[in-house]
């Protein structure tokens, strides 16, 4: 069925960095892709980029892209995502999520139970 | 970016009622149209891709349709346990992008 564990809480100051863990388990880590979803108190979701577990290749948003870094440990059948430079519009719950092909196209199957990051001085 | 639009932003319903959810792309998408549900405090969940499709597992009164620009959701009679936040995600291209999200309340 599979299952994606995400690490605990994190409280950041503006400026710094964080790294969110998502740990998959029950299925081939590498057959699919991983998403990063966030969203902020109150708001939608927000889709921040995703990394193919078999290849690495990737693709970020935009609005983030000089400042996140997605990568996947094949061996601990680990995604990660390292976000720098952190500013008080960052805080948000951050999910990771399975890509998975259906019918010619994509979806988010298997998410992970999120990540509050909170930017706070 | 493909903008995708949800309507309405929220809506009453009483245990048992049709509901209809509605989501237009700013471009044409074809069929590639998922829906998720949220509940407060927890992810999203897979219940509907390639517009119509319905995800292993989700109660068939649950039910998609529509292709280019203008999609639906419809859930035949709604049930206590569908109280959430619903939205629609496009994926033609990239960057995804979703609905900003239908609150179904309880009326």
């Amino acid at each position: 069925q599979g299952q994606l564990v995400q690490s605990g809480t994190e409280v950041k100051k503006p400026g710094a960095s964080v790294r969110v863990s998502c740990k998959a388990s029950g299925y081939t880590f590498i057959t699919y892709g991983i998403i990063w979803v966030r969203q902020a108190p109150g708001q939608g979701l927000e889709w921040l980029g995703w990394i193919s577990a078999y290849n690495g290749n990737r693709k970020y948003a935009e609005k983030i892209q000089d400042r996140v870094t997605m990568t996947t440990d094949t061996s601990t059948t680990t995604a990660y995502m390292d976000l720098r430079s952190l500013r008080s519009d960052d805080t948000a719950v951050y999910y990771c999520a399975r890509v998975v092909s259906l019918s010619g196209t994509d979806a988010f199957d298997i998410w992970g139970q999120g990540t509050m990051v909170a930017v706070s001085s | 970016d493909i903008q995708m639009t949800q309507t309405p932003s929220s809506l009453s319903a009483s245990v048992g009622d049709r509901v209809i959810i509605t989501c237009r792309a700013s471009q044409h998408i074809s069929r590639y149209l998922n829906w998720y549900q949220q509940k407060s405090g927890r992810a999203p969940k897979l219940l509907i891709y390639a517009a119509s499709s319905l995800q292993s597992g989700v109660p068939s009164r649950f039910s998609g349709s529509g292709s280019g620009t203008e999609f639906t959701l419809t859930i035949s009679s709604l049930q206590p346990e569908d109280f959430a936040t619903y939205y629609c995600q496009q994926s033609y291209n990239t960057p995804r992008t979703f609905g900003q999200g239908t609150k179904v309340e309880i009326k």
